[in-house]
């Protein structure tokens, strides 16, 4: 079992819509999760970053962390064309080994 | 503000021949310097983390080496490549008092 999951789509949505992405994760000790934009054929882009449960947001996009049912979503409101995108989840255990550990992604596309 | 640049972009190479990517980090001091291996349609793997100097931490035993001559360079090095080496090659960097890590922009290393 992979640390991270995350369904890899492809989600397509139209324009203006919200989207909900999501992980889950097996391991009680992440404290730390983040979510990376990563166009193609382009390195990971940093969107958000969250310590322990609750919620973050940063205009459009929202990112909440649910740590009792080990579940990481991000939202993504009035959805753009420009944000057709891979979205990859991270979490990290916060002390010493600072290494991420990704899920493998969930490519979006938002139809004009 | 920070930036961080990898060379070469692209790199096509013949199996058994050596490899050397370069990542270079600017606009901060002593950071934590970490190289990724993404395949196509999958997550991040973590390859090597360094917290320092001549400090290299490996993940994953594979034939391929990772070195920190200077703060803010970070070499991955292969004496003899492998078809399976092909893959995207990203290297990140994060401050030593914070886990969020910033990608550069990647090489695409295709082995044939």
């Amino acid at each position: 079992q992979k640390e991270v999951e995350q369904d890899p789509g492809p989600l397509s949505v139209p324009e203006g819509a919200i989207v909900s992405l999501n992980c889950t994760y097996s391991n009680s000790a992440f404290q730390y999760f983040m979510w990376y934009r990563q166009y193609s054929r382009k390195g990971p882009e940093l969107l958000m970053y969250t310590y322990s449960s609750g919620n973050k947001e940063d205009g459009r996009f929202t990112a909440q962390v649910d740590k009792s049912s080990k579940y990481i979503s991000l939202f993504i409101r009035d959805s753009q064309p420009s944000d057709s995108a891979t979205y990859l989840c991270a979490a990290n255990l916060g002390t010493g080994r600072r290494a991420l550990t990704f899920g493998s992604g969930t490519r979006l596309q938002v139809q004009p | 503000s920070q930036t961080i640049h990898q060379w070469p972009a692209t790199l096509v190479q013949p199996v058994g021949s050596p490899l050397s990517l370069e990542c270079t980090v600017e606009g901060t001091s002593n950071p934590n310097l970490y190289w990724y291996r993404q395949a196509a349609g999958r997550g991040l793997q973590l390859l090597f983390y360094s917290v320092g100097i001549g400090q290299i931490s490996s993940e994953v035993p594979q034939n391929l080496s990772a070195s920190r001559p200077q703060d803010r360079q970070f070499i991955l090095s292969s004496k003899k490549l492998l078809l399976s080496d092909s893959g995207f090659y990203l290297c990140a960097w994060s401050s030593g008092s914070y886990n969020e890590q910033f990608f550069g922009p990647g090489t695409r290393l295709t082995v044939l």
